[in-house]
């Protein structure tokens, strides 16, 4: 059965990093797109990233300033996010989800997510 | 890109149908028929119900349905069950080839 398993979240204090990661089982994980979200405490759902089956094409939200950067290894099943100079606004609950063949697909399967914390 | 605009709330009684809508802009919602929606309940992550506006995935309910006009799409429950309340977001594909989410909404079954 397909899993999404995520870690690397934690308490890190403002302006610190992070690397989020996403162990993907039970699927041909080079098949698919993956992407990240991230839904902070109480809040709806935002869409961060996402990131072709080679890697080479890739699409962020406006809003991440180019402080995030996601990559995959799929040779490991595995997707990452680099998130830098984090503000309290990071805060939050990071899901990655599994897209399908295009960057429109929708998102079938997801995580659990991994807690970030960014406070003094 | 701006959030796609739901209605904080929708209630309703069991048995009943209830629609929720999802508003963006010929940019996104308007311009694709790339629209998806996910239920989340307390404490757990996103499930895909409808994707490309209509399509139910393997194992979603008939009950529910998607729909589309103009910029604005529309996710229909019928036949109201208690399992159903829980938050609602629709998604779309956007212009700028990125995906943008809407603010959600709340379904209480009264």
């Amino acid at each position: 059965q397909v899993q999404l398993v995520e870690s690397g979240g934690g308490l890190v204090k403002p302006g610190g990093s992070l690397r989020l990661s996403c162990a993907a089982s039970g699927f041909t994980f080079s098949d698919y797109y993956m992407t990240w979200v991230r839904q902070a405490p109480g809040k709806g759902l935002v869409w961060l990233s996402y990131i072709n089956i080679d890697g080479r094409t890739i699409y962020y939200a406006d809003s991440l300033k180019g402080r995030f950067t996601i990559s995959r290894d799929n040779a490991k099943n595995s997707l990452y996010l680099q998130v830098n100079t984090l503000r309290a606004e990071d805060t939050g609950l990071y899901y990655c989800a599994r897209g399908g063949e295009g960057p429109a697909a929708p998102f079938d399967y997801w995580g659990q997510g991994t807690l970030v914390t960014v406070s003094s | 890109q701006s959030a796609l605009t739901q209605p904080a709330s929708v209630s309703g009684s069991p048995g009943q149908s209830i629609t929720i809508s999802c508003t963006g802009t010929s940019g996104d919602v308007g311009g694709y028929n790339y629209v998806s929606w996910y239920q989340q309940h307390p404490g757990k992550a996103p499930k895909l119900m409808i994707y490309d506006v209509t399509n139910r995935p393997s194992g979603v309910s008939n009950r529910f349905s998607g729909s589309k006009s103009g910029n604005t799409a529309s996710l229909t429950i019928s036949g109201l069950q208690a399992e159903d309340e829980a938050d609602y977001y629709c998604s779309s594909y956007t212009s700028s080839s990125t995906q943008v989410f809407g603010t959600g909404t709340k379904v209480t079954v009264l």
